[in-house]
């Protein structure tokens, strides 16, 4: 059981848009902790995407945007490729457990 | 531009000693914490634990008393060794780096990971 939750799987089509959602608590997204994100394609280790909530690592795409609100984030990701096709991973800080913790993934499918 | 690789044994044993070693090249490894992350097949991320040069830990609590991390400055080498493992410490280890001095900061640099499978 993650301590930040994500919908196991998202889909749509090519040139949608998607989005993928990260649920928190008062002790980690609630509490202002940044939240960052990762793109895991197939057979590949995670590579940052979002990091500080919303900022993009130089040569990430500005299709890809992330945002905060309450104990919420949100990774949003607009005209959807076929190369975009895998799992992503919130990550933030939880001051409960004194540690940084991840999400339980969410994988992406572009019909 | 930073680059880690993991090294180690493929095969471990049950009730023996996972070690593991990642190598940092194209930048020193002074100044920054270094860590290992897991993933078992078709699973999610664990954070095992990070190690600063300066040779101080923090451990993930459900994995701490079976886990001792090291640092090698000269060789830009740093290392995890996991005690009396179990089937359910077969994944792919990676080992990443934080990109601050906080658990709050992002993983920005990644090793390839390399599976370690525990079986007799």
């Amino acid at each position: 059981q993650s301590v930040l939750t994500q919908p196991p799987s998202v889909s749509g089509a090519p040139g949608q848009r998607v989005t993928i959602s990260c649920t928190g608590s008062s002790s980690n997204i609630g509490a202002g902790y940044d939240v960052h994100w990762y793109q895991q394609l197939p057979g590949t280790a995670p590579k940052l995407l979002i990091y500080g909530n919303s900022n993009r690592p130089s040569g990430v795409p500005d299709r890809f945007s992330g945002s905060k609100s309450g104990t919420s984030a949100s990774l949003a990701i607009t005209g959807l490729q076929a190369e975009d096709e895998a799992d992503y991973y919130c990550q933030s800080y939880d001051s409960s457990l004194s540690e940084g913790v991840f999400g339980g993934g969410t994988n992406l499918t572009v019909l | 531009q930073v680059q880690l690789q993991e090294s180690g044994p493929g095969l471990v044993k049950p009730s023996e000693t996972l070690s593991l070693t990642c190598t940092v090249s194209g930048g020193s490894i002074s100044s920054y914490y270094w860590n290992w992350i897991r993933q078992p097949a078709g699973k999610g991320l664990e954070w095992i634990g990070r190690i600063y040069t300066s040779g101080s830990t923090n451990y993930n609590p459900s994995l701490k008393s079976r886990v001792t991390m090291s640092v090698d400055t000269s060789k830009n080498q740093f290392s995890l060794k996991l005690n009396s493992v179990t089937a359910a410490d077969t994944a792919v280890y990676y080992c990443a780096r934080l990109s601050g001095h906080s658990g709050w900061y992002p993983f920005d640099y990644w090793g390839q990971g390399t599976l370690v499978t525990v079986s007799s």
